[in-house]
């Protein structure tokens, strides 16, 4: 399809419990990028992908989260044990290469997740 | 490491022209971004610009001087529709990921 598909929109969580969140780009795009956006509208990378392969993760916290991109599946972004300060939106985008050129990326409407 | 600046708020009238400044300092910097936000959706795309000078698309112009490490974003007729935030985000060479401002909240008034 035509626009990045993240589900779900809305996802609560206990403390401690696990998150997982998903993401179709583009049909075509080689890219997929993770950002997490938290309140005052500050935007973190998290992690890229080109294909199933891992391009740059130096923005994910290691010890908890994880990230995949199987072929024929759409991407997943997960969070053990989640903690409060995860509260945020996760936004998934999708390029058809690494340099974004007049495009930019593509991004889906995010999945709002709060840790309570 | 990289730092982008831009204001926190912004007000201006409706039929207006409102211009919104980034400032940036990065190394291997490789071109710039502007991303219209509003409340609770995704952001979408406005321009682009890698080399100096003024791109302008319809009634959004954005600005980009790589010397100076400055870029605007210059929105022509105001409309109430325009009320978002404007994101401004470096795209550097060999990471080929985007570092965001913080977001310029414009509100635009009667």
């Amino acid at each position: 399809g035509e626009e990045v598909a993240q589900t779900p929109k809305h996802l609560v969580r206990g403390e401690g419990q696990k998150a997982k969140l998903y993401c179709a780009p583009i049909k075509g795009h080689s890219y997929v990028f993770w950002y997490q956006q938290v309140l005052k509208n500050e935007f973190k990378f998290l992690i890229s992908f080109q294909n199933e392969n891992v391009f740059d993760e130096t923005g994910m916290p290691k010890e908890r989260f994880s990230a995949k991109c199987l072929p024929n599946s759409p991407c997943s972004l997960e969070i053990q044990a989640t903690k409060l300060e995860d509260s945020a939106v996760y936004f998934c985008a999708s390029s058809q290469s690494e340099r974004t050129g007049q495009a930019g990326y593509t991004f889906g409407s995010g999945t709002r997740l709060t840790v309570v | 490491g990289q730092n982008i600046d831009q204001p926190t708020e912004m007000t201006a009238t409706e039929g207006a022209i409102v211009q919104i400044n980034c400032t940036y300092q990065t190394s291997g910097f490789n071109g710039l971004f502007w991303y219209q936000q509003h409340a609770g959706e995704a952001p979408t795309f406005l321009s682009y610009n890698v080399l100096d000078g003024l791109e302008e698309k319809g009634r959004f112009s954005s600005f980009l001087s790589r010397s100076k490490g400055y870029s605007y974003l210059l929105l022509k007729e105001l409309q109430m529709k325009d009320s978002a935030s404007y994101l401004c985000a470096v795209y550097r060479a060999g990471s080929y990921q985007l570092t965001f401002g913080k977001g310029t909240k414009l509100s635009v008034i009667p």
